[in-house]
């Protein structure tokens, strides 16, 4: 299968700071991407699809401002958790998938703490 | 896209065969059940999809009603590694994957 990359694997960042997290497709061009958030025992949760060269589709209930998403070109999307509180810490997790294919990949994910 | 209905744990011995099953009465005509498992804190595993045929890999087989409202996830000689949460999802096939929306899944453990 298609390989996604997240990098990195896990985070430890202060109450404030902001965290950047990167989503790589390493064998193919993503025209879409997708990052989701899981929280312990429970299933993942469609955060935003994130479109290259355009703005992200955030769904309902996630703050645009506050979890940045950039896709400069077609294998790499990033996150920016801006101004991070212990709330936020979870899973991240992206996903993408070749055009001609229907299947989503997914990155390995990243788990972020914030103290 | 349709809702699905998953038994929430299931167990099943090492080396013997894993049937999960999932219903998806709502399911539309254009509509295609994709299975997808998450082997604990690791990004989601594309397994198998299918729309109305029986479909076979190598590391499954997708079982279809032919009234298309349920399924079943076979997984002929389960191991140790196949502990993990499997999700069944029903969407419509999108070009470039799409985005996904999952349930709860259900927790499957292979015991020895």
């Amino acid at each position: 299968g298609a390989v996604v990359s997240q990098h990195p694997s896990w985070v430890i960042c202060k109450s404030g700071t902001s965290v950047k997290i990167e989503c790589r497709s390493l064998d193919f061009q993503a025209t879409t991407m997708f990052w989701y958030r899981q929280f312990p025992k429970q299933s993942l949760m469609l955060m935003a699809t994130s479109n290259e060269g355009s703005k992200a589709t955030y769904e309902q209930g996630v703050e645009k401002d506050k979890f940045l998403i950039n896709h400069a070109s077609l294998t790499l999307s990033t996150l920016t958790v801006t101004s991070a509180h212990p709330e936020d810490s979870s899973f991240y997790i992206c996903s993408a998938s070749r055009q001609e294919n229907t299947e989503a990949f997914f990155g390995q994910g990243t788990r972020l703490t914030v103290v | 896209d349709a809702k699905t209905t998953q038994p929430t744990s299931m167990d099943c011995a090492e080396g013997r065969a894993a049937n999960l099953p999932c219903n998806h009465s709502t399911i539309s005509g254009n509509e295609y059940v994709y299975w997808y498992r998450q082997i604990h804190s690791q990004g989601p595993q594309y397994i198998i999809h299918g729309l109305k045929n029986n479909e076979t890999n190598e590391m499954a087989s997708l079982i279809i009603t032919e009234d298309r409202k349920s399924s079943t996830l076979i997984l002929p000689h389960a191991t140790l590694r196949d502990t993990a949460v499997y999700y069944c999802i029903v969407r419509v096939k999108a070009v470039g994957g799409g985005k996904l929306i999952f349930g709860q899944g259900t927790e499957l453990s292979v015991k020895p």
